[in-house]
């Protein structure tokens, strides 16, 4: 149990234009999901948290008009990175938190990645 | 907020051999998590542990919260164990985790 799926996996994209990742709970309700960003041999940096149904909270330094955050579900949140620039280049990492098995668990569970290149 | 520090940064080691390693963290705790990141960059969740010790197959993972470390033992290392091994710690009612640099990994045959 607590697969969490991130699509796509690698996004190429040209510099001025939008990109969505997904993220998806995939046998578990995720009540609360978390965005990072990690650069090349680096740690992973949070960029902010979204409750289902509620508005995210961005970290210090996060635009949230650049990084738009929709968590409309409680399988699914997005992250849409808007008029994507090359200094946007990075891995994005999901995770998510909920209920599993009858249980909320305070565990974290994390998607696969997405790498975004931005030409 | 938490600081997070993870020692060594680097490990090397041969197949066959024993590691730890640390994970310091500045504040309570009410989740800490041990990670190891695969060369594709996936996060593979290793053990949940804000306190106590739990043991999975040749990996084993001890927190004294008392005292703010975690402690990730590794034995009997194999190549496959190589990649960079992350501990999260997270705090408050928020749930939010921060993240240590990391301990990169290597075994060599």
């Amino acid at each position: 149990g607590a697969v969490v799926s991130q699509h796509p996996s690698w996004v190429i994209c040209k510099s001025g234009t939008s990109v969505k990742i997904e993220c998806r709970s995939l046998d578990f309700q995720a009540t609360t999901m978390f965005w990072y960003r990690q650069f090349p041999k680096q740690s992973l940096m949070l960029m902010a948290t979204s409750n289902e149904g509620s508005k995210a909270t961005y970290e210090q330094g996060v635009e949230k008009d650049k990084f738009l955050i929709n968590h409309a579900s409680l399988t699914l949140s997005t992250l849409t990175v808007t008029s994507a620039h090359p200094e946007d280049s990075s891995f994005y990492i999901c995770s998510a938190r909920g209920l599993l098995a009858g249980a909320y668990y305070n565990e974290q569970f994390f998607g696969p990645g997405t790498r975004l290149t931005v030409l | 907020g938490i600081q997070v520090e993870q020692s060594p940064p680097d490990l090397i080691l041969q197949e066959g051999a024993n590691s730890t390693l640390r994970c310091n963290f500045s504040d309570s705790v009410n989740n800490l998590q041990w990670f190891h990141q695969n060369p594709w960059g996936q996060l593979i969740n290793l053990f949940y542990i804000p306190s106590g010790t739990k043991q999975n197959g040749r990996l084993s993972a001890t927190t004294v919260a008392t005292e703010r470390y975690s402690l990730l033992y590794i034995s009997s290392s194999q190549t496959t164990d190589s990649g960079v091994y992350f501990c999260a710690v997270g705090g408050g009612s928020n749930y939010k985790l921060t993240f240590g640099k990391g301990t990169l990994l290597t075994v060599n045959p």
